[in-house]
C-alpha cells in the first residue's frame, strides 16, 4: 500500500516550459488537493477535486490547471511555467465525509 | 474565506519542558482543525485533530485544545525530545455537510528542542 505517490520528485525547467506533475493514490479516496508551499507561507491551495471528472479552484490557482480523469490520479499542469512558480509542491487525498489527508512526498520544481 | 494565524513563528524549549503552539481562525464554520508535524525535506504528518464537537483531545505527550467562543486552538507538547524538533503547521477547514474544501495552513512554527 503506496498511499499517495508523487512523480516527479525534483524537476528544473525554463520559463515557458510546460510541464505535468502526477499525482496518484491507492486508498480509493473520493477527494484529492494540490497545494503549494513555499518558505514563510505555510501549504496555500491550488486545485482540488471531489470525484472523478470534477476539479475546483484553490486559493492559488492562477497560471495552473488540473484534470482527474482516472479516481485515483490528479494532474497538475503548468502551460506556461514563470519563475513565481518555484515550490514544492504536494498532493493530498482523503476519504469523503471525514477523514484526515494524507499527503504525498512532494515535487521540488524549479523555474529558470 | 478562511484565514489561520499561527503563534510563534519560532519557538525554542529545553529538553523536558513543554512547548505551546497557538492558531486564531476567522470562519466560525470551520469544524476541524489538524496539526501536521513537517520536518525538512519531509511530507507533513498529521500527529492529532480535533472537531469542533470537542474541547480538548490529547495522545500521549500531544494535547489539542479548541475554543470555539474565541476561534483558537492550541497545540502542547509536554516532556518535549530532541525528536520533536520539526515545523509545525495548524490547519482549519470546513468538513461537515461533504465540503471538500481544502485545509486552509497557518505559516507554520519552527520548533527547537535544546540539549
Amino acid at each position: 500500500n503506496a498511499g499517495v505517490t508523487q512523480t516527479p520528485k525534483f524537476r528544473v525547467l525554463k520559463t515557458g516550459q510546460s510541464m505535468t506533475l502526477l499525482c496518484a493514490q491507492d486508498m480509493n479516496h473520493e477527494y484529492m488537493y494540490w497545494y503549494r508551499q513555499d518558505p514563510g507561507m505555510g501549504l496555500r491551495l491550488i486545485h482540488y477535486s471531489v470525484g472523478e471528472g470534477t476539479t475546483a479552484k484553490g486559493e492559488v490557482p492562477d497560471g495552473y490547471n488540473v484534470s482527474r480523469l482516472k479516481k485515483q490520479n490528479f494532474l497538475l499542469g503548468l502551460e506556461s511555467a514563470a519563475p513565481s512558480q518555484t515550490s514544492v509542491y504536494f498532493c493530498a487525498s482523503r476519504e469523503q465525509g471525514s477523514g484526515p489527508q494524507h499527503f504525498g512526498d512532494g515535487t521540488r520544481l524549479s523555474i529558470l | 474565506g478562511e484565514n489561520v494565524e499561527q503563534h510563534p513563528s519560532t519557538l525554542s524549549v529545553q529538553e523536558g519542558d513543554s512547548a505551546v503552539i497557538k492558531c486564531t481562525y476567522s470562519d466560525s464554520a470551520s469544524n476541524y482543525f489538524p496539526w501536521y508535524k513537517q520536518e525538512l525535506g519531509k511530507r507533513p504528518q498529521l500527529i492529532i485533530d480535533i472537531r469542533s464537537n470537542v474541547g480538548e483531545k490529547k495522545d500521549q505527550r500531544i494535547a489539542v485544545t479548541l475554543n470555539k467562543t474565541a476561534k483558537h486552538f492550541s497545540l502542547h507538547i509536554t516532556e518535549t525530545q530532541p525528536e520533536d524538533s520539526a515545523v509545525y503547521f495548524c490547519a482549519a477547514s470546513m468538513e461537515s455537510g461533504g465540503g471538500a474544501d481544502g485545509l486552509t495552513f497557518g505559516k507554520g512554527t519552527h520548533l527547537i528542542i535544546q540539549p
